[in-house]
């Protein structure tokens, strides 16, 4: 199994809602990260995970809250998101964290703020 | 984090070769060239990666130039599923439990024509 699962699809939420996006990894895999994409530009990295322990934050605002409930496990909670935050969320996994590892991503939430 | 510098377009002829170039002139010694594409509506994908020697997997090559300043991903007959975003990315290594995220430049935008 070489899959990132990512739900949901797709995501509409108003900007006083709570919201969560899960990615999930059954690869064993120790590294796992969340991006963001806008429309016809590259991927943005937000956060990065090591072994479950938070190791880079893009300076992302608060109002996304990353959170890795175990290994396998990765969700990005929302809450009074703004219009401009609507986007492609991916998420992906690696073995490690480390250069010689290829990185595994999922197909993505497509958000919208309204 | 080293940059990498590709074109922002390249179009190429179905079952022809295709030769994608990146310069990375900064790039440090432990860094790995990672090459990932991405589809229309898809999230990226793991194409192919080295640190020093050529590679080669059932997706394509990898040239890396013996200074390592520049590399080139080839694409030994292209179709038009490979219609896509190619980015070149440059992963360090990290020991003693650091973390590196894939950093996305803006790629090159391969356009295969029938």
């Amino acid at each position: 199994d070489t899959e990132v699962t990512q739900t949901p699809k797709h995501l509409v939420m108003g900007m006083t809602n709570k919201k969560s996006l899960k990615c999930e990894q059954h690869m064993g895999h120790r590294a796992m990260y969340w991006y963001k994409q806008k429309a016809k530009k590259p991927p943005e990295l937000m956060f990065v995970y090591s072994y479950e322990k938070l190791s880079i934050n893009e300076s992302v605002p608060s109002r996304f809250s990353p959170e890795c409930p175990n290994s396998s496990l990765l969700n990005l909670h929302l809450h009074a998101l703004q219009p401009e935050d609507s986007a492609l969320y991916l998420c992906a996994s690696s073995q490690d964290s480390t250069g010689d590892t290829e990185a595994f991503f999922g197909q993505g939430t497509r958000l919208t703020v309204v | 984090d080293a940059k990498t510098t590709q074109p922002n377009s390249m179009e190429s002829n179905e079952e022809e070769p295709v030769h994608l170039p990146c310069n990375h002139s900064t790039i440090s010694g432990t860094d790995y060239i990672h090459w990932y594409r991405q589809l229309p509506s898809q999230g990226p994908e793991y194409v192919i990666h080295g640190l020093t020697s050529n590679v080669n997997n059932r997706m394509a090559s990898l040239a890396i130039a013996e200074d390592r300043k520049s590399s080139t991903l080839i694409l030994h007959r292209a179709t038009l599923r490979d219609a896509a975003v190619y980015y070149c990315i440059l992963r360090g290594f990290y020991s003693g439990g650091g973390a590196d995220g894939l950093t996305f430049g803006k790629g090159t935008h391969l356009i295969i024509q029938p």
